[in-house]
C-alpha cells in the first residue's frame, strides 16, 4: 500500500516554463514533508520541506503548497531550467509503526527542454 | 571526502549467491537506513537503525539481513540473491535533532545485477 502517492511519473517541460509535481497521503500522523532531488548517479538530496501548519513555502525558484485538509502536497518549480532535470520525490515523516520514518513517493522524471 | 560511502559501486552476481554492500559515514549520525530504489516503485525502506543496538525491518526486509558493526558502519546483505533484488541501492543517514527534521543524506548507490 502506497502511502505517499505520486504524480506524474514523468514530466517534460520547456526551459522557462512551470513545472508541477503533485502528492497525496492518507496517514494523519505524518507531519512533516519534505522533497528530495535526484541527479542521475547520484544519491537524492533535501531540496525544500514544509510543516503542516504552513501552506507555502518558497526557497528561490522553488515552492511547496501544502493543503492540510486535502492532504495533497506539491511542488512548483518556476522558471524550470536544463538543470534541474531530474527525478524529485515527495516524502512524508511521521509514526508509521516502529518510529518515525521517511515515507517516500514513487518519484516523477523531470526534463526540462531548450 | 563524501560523507556517505557505499561499496561497490557496481555489482554483478549470479543466483544464489551471497553478497554484502557496505556503508560508512563519516557524519556522526546514529541513524541509519537502507533503501532499493525500482523504476516506478521509487525508494523502499529495507531496514533501519535507530543507533548501534536498535535494528528494525523496513517495508521489504524478505531476503536481506542487516549488520550495524559500529555506529560508522551498517552492512547489508543479500544471503542468497535472485533476480528480482536487481535494483540500485541507496544507504542514508539521518540526525534526529537536526534541521530541516531528520534530513537524510544518501550515499552514491550500488548497483546490483542479480543474473
Amino acid at each position: 500500500q502506497q502511502q505517499v502517492k505520486q504524480s506524474p511519473q514523468s514530466l517534460i517541460v520547456q526551459k522557462g516554463g512551470i513545472s508541477i509535481i503533485n502528492c497525496a497521503y492518507e496517514n494523519t500522523a505524518f507531519d512533516y514533508f519534505p522533497w528530495y532531488q535526484q541527479f542521475p548517479g547520484k544519491g537524492p538530496a533535501l531540496l525544500i520541506a514544509i510543516r503542516p501548519d504552513v501552506s507555502e513555502k518558497k526557497e528561490g525558484r522553488f515552492t511547496i503548497s501544502f493543503n492540510k485538509s486535502a492532504k495533497q502536497f506539491s511542488l512548483h518549480i518556476m522558471d524550470s531550467q536544463p538543470g534541474d532535470s531530474a527525478t524529485y520525490f515527495c516524502a512524508a515523516i511521521g509514526y508509521t509503526g516502529g518510529g518515525n520514518k521517511l515515507t517516500f513517493g514513487t518519484g516523477t522524471q523531470l526534463k526540462v527542454e531548450l | 571526502d563524501a560523507d556517505v560511502t557505499q561499496t561497490p559501486r557496481n555489482r554483478i552476481t549470479k543466483t544464489g549467491k551471497r553478497i554484502m554492500l557496505e556503508c560508512s559515514q563519516t557524519k556522526g549520525h546514529d541513524r541509519m537506513y537502507w533503501y532499493r530504489q525500482d523504476p516506478g516503485l521509487g525508494l523502499r525502506l529495507i531496514y533501519y537503525s535507530f543507533d548501534v543496538k536498535d535494528i528494525n525491518k523496513g517495508e521489504i526486509s524478505d531476503g536481506y539481513s542487516v549488520s550495524r558493526q559500529a555506529q560508522a558502519k551498517f552492512s547489508l546483505s543479500l544471503e542468497s540473491a535472485i533476480p528480482n533484488q536487481t535494483a540500485l541501492y541507496f544507504c542514508a543517514t539521518s540526525d534526529p535533532t537536526g534541521y530541516p527534521r531528520d534530513e537524510q543524506f544518501f550515499g552514491p548507490g550500488t548497483r546490483l545485477t542479480v543474473l
